[in-house]
């Protein structure tokens, strides 16, 4: 099945600070989401971006299909920012639809 | 809009009892999913139904059935529960499954066995 590994696993940022979260899946895709997991669990869609780049406030994120990944930059991060970010990828599979998850990203921001 | 709905939202159940989580699609869409997220793990595919009948399998165990009912809804079933099973299940929808249209999740219902 289709590989999505996140990077870095695990990243620690000042308040105010900027950080990119990449994405790499390793066969061709429908769609993309990025998520951002809160300490109550819940998933948070942030973007659906199957190509190109779009943006929310501090949040923008770009994919690259043809080169098989996708980045999500936080820009002036704060501690609100705090959870784990994960990729989700959508593919045809059977002629149905799946969805597999990303490894993750585990962020956290101090004061 | 309209989202979709898993209930409970928290269980709690004893070793070897059975739990039963439920799930309400958006309207109109006729893919159910369930995923499983163990503790610092990413979620995990179990299983999918199109239009009733189960369209896809991931790594779901044999002591969990799921099934899509007439209105759409969907429901896993877990058995004998173990300690593991402990996690938060996700169900998702989408709209005409085999044409690639977006997939939302619901918020999820946290289990805990013990």
């Amino acid at each position: 099945g289709i590989q999505v590994e996140q990077s870095p696993p695990d990243l620690i940022l000042q308040e105010g600070a900027n950080s990119t979260l990449r994405c790499n899946f390793s066969d061709s895709v429908n769609n993309l989401q990025w998520f951002h997991q809160n300490p109550w669990g819940q998933l948070i869609n942030l973007f659906y971006i199957p190509s190109g780049t779009k943006q929310n406030g501090r949040l923008s994120a770009t994919t690259v299909a043809t080169e098989r990944y996708s980045l999500l930059y936080i820009s002036s991060s704060q501690t609100t920012d705090s959870g784990v970010y994960f990729c989700a990828v959508e593919q045809n599979s059977g002629g149905y639809q799946k969805v597999t998850f990303g490894t993750g990203t585990k962020l956290q921001v101090i004061p | 809009a309209a989202g979709v709905i898993q209930s409970p939202r928290h269980l709690i159940k004893e070793k070897r009892e059975t739990a039963t989580l439920k799930c309400y699609p958006i309207p109109r869409h006729d893919t159910v999913y369930w995923y499983q997220q163990g503790p610092g793990q990413d979620p995990q595919f179990l299983i999918s139904f199109y239009e009733k009948m189960q369209s896809d399998k991931g790594s779901i165990p044999d002591r969990f059935s799921a099934q899509q009912f007439s209105d759409y809804h969907s429901e896993l079933n877990m058995s004998s529960l173990e300690l593991g099973d402990s996690a938060l299940y996700f169900c998702a929808s989408s709209l005409n499954s085999a044409i690639g249209n977006t997939i939302y999740f619901g918020e999820g219902s946290w289990l805990t066995v013990v």
